[in-house]
């Protein structure tokens, strides 16, 4: 039982470039997220799918699109990458919506 | 508007000594609390949560408390260990349609031999 696993742990992009993160879990939970961590700042909500189907904007949804694949798995596109968008990116899942959150490693984004 | 405060920043304490770290928030209408522990490198892991009605809950030497009356919260550490040292993140819940959840920005917490 893995929980939640991200891919790939580190990149490095230059602005412009577009990449995806890929976000899976295997509790069997109904919604995931997409959050970005900043220093100094608390984890901020970029997309997320409440169930298998459904995806909604968070508090900073600009420049990123989500894909809700299948009930496992949930991803993050940058289509044009900025170097505002350099951040810790996690995903997390919960059984359902706004119950307790576990979250993955995270994915070290670095835009130049 | 919906924040969450926590404090200190960061702290400093010797291993088997108790620290507390504190919680303010202004979130409306409140649904509950929860404190997790970010350990460097990885993601947030909950340690507990607190609906409105609570005032305390432990985990194992981790003990919350929640004054909804003056929405400030506090985890205490008790006999801190090396392994304590990591982020503390404080998060409220909103009671609204669909669901809000504000994160505070953390208290980095520094367990020293």
């Amino acid at each position: 039982n893995a929980g939640v696993t991200q891919t790939p742990k580190f990149q490095v992009l230059k602005t412009g470039q577009s990449m995806t993160l890929q976000c899976a879990q295997d509790m069997n939970h109904n919604s995931m997220y997409w959050y970005r961590q900043d220093p100094g700042m608390g984890l901020r909500l970029i997309y997320y799918s409440a169930s298998e189907g459904t995806t909604d904007k968070g508090e900073v949804p600009n420049g990123y699109n989500v894909s809700r694949l299948n009930k496992r798995e949930f991803s993050l596109r940058l289509e044009s990458a900025a170097p505002s968008q350099t951040s810790v990116y996690f995903c997390a899942s919960s059984e359902v919506q706004g119950e307790t959150q576990y979250f993955g490693p995270g994915t070290r984004l670095l835009v130049l | 508007k919906n924040q969450v405060e926590q404090s200190p920043q960061s702290l400093i304490i010797l291993e088997g000594k108790n620290c507390t770290l504190q919680c303010n928030y202004t979130v409306s209408p409140f649904s509950n609390l929860r404190w997790y522990k970010q350990d460097t490198g990885r993601g947030p892991v909950s340690l507990t949560i607190m609906t409105f009605s609570e005032n305390t809950k432990s985990n194992g030497r981790y003990t919350a408390t929640l004054d909804a009356d003056t929405k400030q919260s506090s985890l205490h550490i008790t006999a801190s260990q090396l392994s304590d040292s990591a982020s503390y993140i404080c998060v409220v819940r909103l009671r609204a349609g669909g669901f809000k959840t504000i994160f505070g920005a953390g208290t980095r917490l520094f367990v020293k031999a």
